[in-house]
């Protein structure tokens, strides 16, 4: 069973601050992740994808992935409230035929 | 990214009905999935629809219960057969843009 462990959060943080997201998965052999962020009632938007360790920068968005202790993060510089919202960790452990497992999710508050 | 648009966006349907969730892509995609999202929970693949193919399904679903129609590259339905009110849930569509997901809007079903 190929599994995707996310903190599950409530996570609350103050306006301005640093949110830091993380997810673990089980199967080694998974090349590719994603950060997809779910506002109540809608549907998951992508916000980042990954494919290599290290780090990936996005505007106020960080990716981090490290392979080796399968675990990937997110981190949300000078969070704004229109940030909260739930980070769901995708991993795809399908290889080539592309399967996603998606984590339970984090739900973060951003507090103004 | 692809626009993925997905109707009906909500239904309420009777028990023992049929309700079939259409998916329309603005490219074509060899591959597109379709889940589900109970409340609160995450997302739960259903089935994997790729054109010219029988949908692969997961664990725990079955064609007769969900029965997917891929009849081109930017098009696919999912139907919800002989509906319980267990079936109420959030339906997604996805479609799978080079090595990415994107989803549809969403389809809320309550059977009563």
């Amino acid at each position: 069973q190929k599994e995707v462990e996310q903190n599950s959060g409530p996570l609350s943080v103050p306006e301005g601050a640093i949110a830091s997201l993380n997810c673990t998965y089980s199967d080694r052999g998974s090349q590719s992740f994603f950060w997809y962020r779910q506002y109540s009632g809608k549907s998951p938007e992508l916000i980042m994808s990954i494919y290599s360790n290290g780090d990936k920068e996005d505007g106020r968005f960080t990716a981090q992935l490290n392979k080796a202790s399968q675990y990937v993060s997110l981190l949300i510089r000078d969070s704004q409230p229109s940030d909260s919202a739930t980070y769901l960790c995708a991993v795809n452990s399908g290889g080539s035929n592309y399967k996603l497992t998606f984590g339970k999710g984090t739900l973060l508050t951003v507090n103004p | 990214s692809a626009v993925i648009s997905q109707k009906p966006s909500r239904d309420i349907c009777q028990r023992g009905t049929s309700l079939t969730i259409q998916c329309q892509v603005d490219s074509q995609v060899t591959m597109m999935f379709w889940y589900r999202q109970q409340p609160g929970q995450s997302l739960t693949l259903i089935a994997t629809a790729n054109q010219g193919s029988e949908a692969t399904y997961e664990s725990g679903f079955v064609i007769d219960k969900f029965p997917i129609s891929r009849p081109n590259l930017t098009f696919s339905t999912l139907t919800v057969s002989n509906m319980s009110p267990e079936d109420s849930s959030i339906y997604l569509c996805s479609a799978k843009i080079s090595l990415e997901a994107f989803f549809g809007q969403g389809t809320r079903l309550t059977v009563v």
